[in-house]
């Protein structure tokens, strides 16, 4: 057991620049999921995947992020032409799908901190 | 609408003392989970402790304890024998939908422990 790995660690990008963090899940956990943090407040959800369908989106998501999990595997998330406040920690979390959330509880990576300029 | 609240934005022990942080959710369901996860400076999340809503008994784990009161929807967690690798930032949160799909969570509170 690897835990959930991030890339980057870090980004700096400057504002109206697309950028793109990968996330490696625990390899027999299928689903997957992202969460935005934002400094002193709490994880807030954005996506989750099953395998490669992607089952639920949150409002929080605007038209500039999309989030892609073609083989099932590592998880992609895009952010197009980034404004200031898209600055965050980009968490990711994986578990088996199998039980319910108590049993099988998300396991988060270090994230990514994206800083835009 | 799920919620879960910490209205406590920062606290404070004294090592090897004991200290609760407190939490309260808003939810429908009858039958969901709730947790406690701590953040350290490292940033990541690790999970604490686990309660199952339908489990009158407190779920324990070492030195971490709750105390949930489903009718008051209030879930407190309480550490014992304080050390300095507690302080972090913690978080409650829940699955409250009862789809079994994600995690609420609450604006955390921060820790510090005082040698």
């Amino acid at each position: 057991d690897t835990g959930v790995s991030q890339n980057p660690r870090h980004k700096i990008t400057k504002r109206g620049q697309n950028v793109t963090f990968r996330c490696d899940p625990i390899s027999e956990h299928n689903r997957l999921y992202w969460y935005r943090q934002t400094l002193g407040q709490g994880p807030e959800f954005l996506t989750y995947f099953q395998n490669e369908a992607q089952l639920e989106k949150s409002r929080l998501l605007s038209d500039r992020f999309s989030a892609e999990r073609p083989k099932g595997s590592f998880s992609t998330l895009e952010i197009q032409r980034t404004e200031q406040g898209d600055s965050a920690m980009y968490l990711c979390a994986s578990r088996p799908s199998l039980g319910s959330l108590g049993n099988s509880p998300l396991h988060f990576g270090n994230g990514t901190r994206l800083t835009v300029t | 609408a799920q919620t879960v609240t910490q209205s406590q934005p920062e606290m404070s022990v004294q090592e090897a003392e004991t200290v609760t942080l407190s939490c309260t959710y808003d939810t429908s369901e009858s039958d969901y989970y709730l947790f406690w996860y701590k953040q350290p400076p490292s940033r990541q999340m690790i999970l604490v402790i686990r309660q199952e809503a339908y489990k009158q008994q407190n779920a324990t784990e070492n030195r971490f304890s709750v105390n949930f009161q489903k009718a008051a929807k209030s879930f407190s967690l309480k550490i014992s024998d304080s050390q300095l690798g507690d302080a972090a930032m913690y978080f409650c949160a829940g699955d409250l939908t009862g789809a079994n799909s994600k995690l609420t969570f609450g604006k955390g509170i921060t820790l510090s422990v005082r040698p």
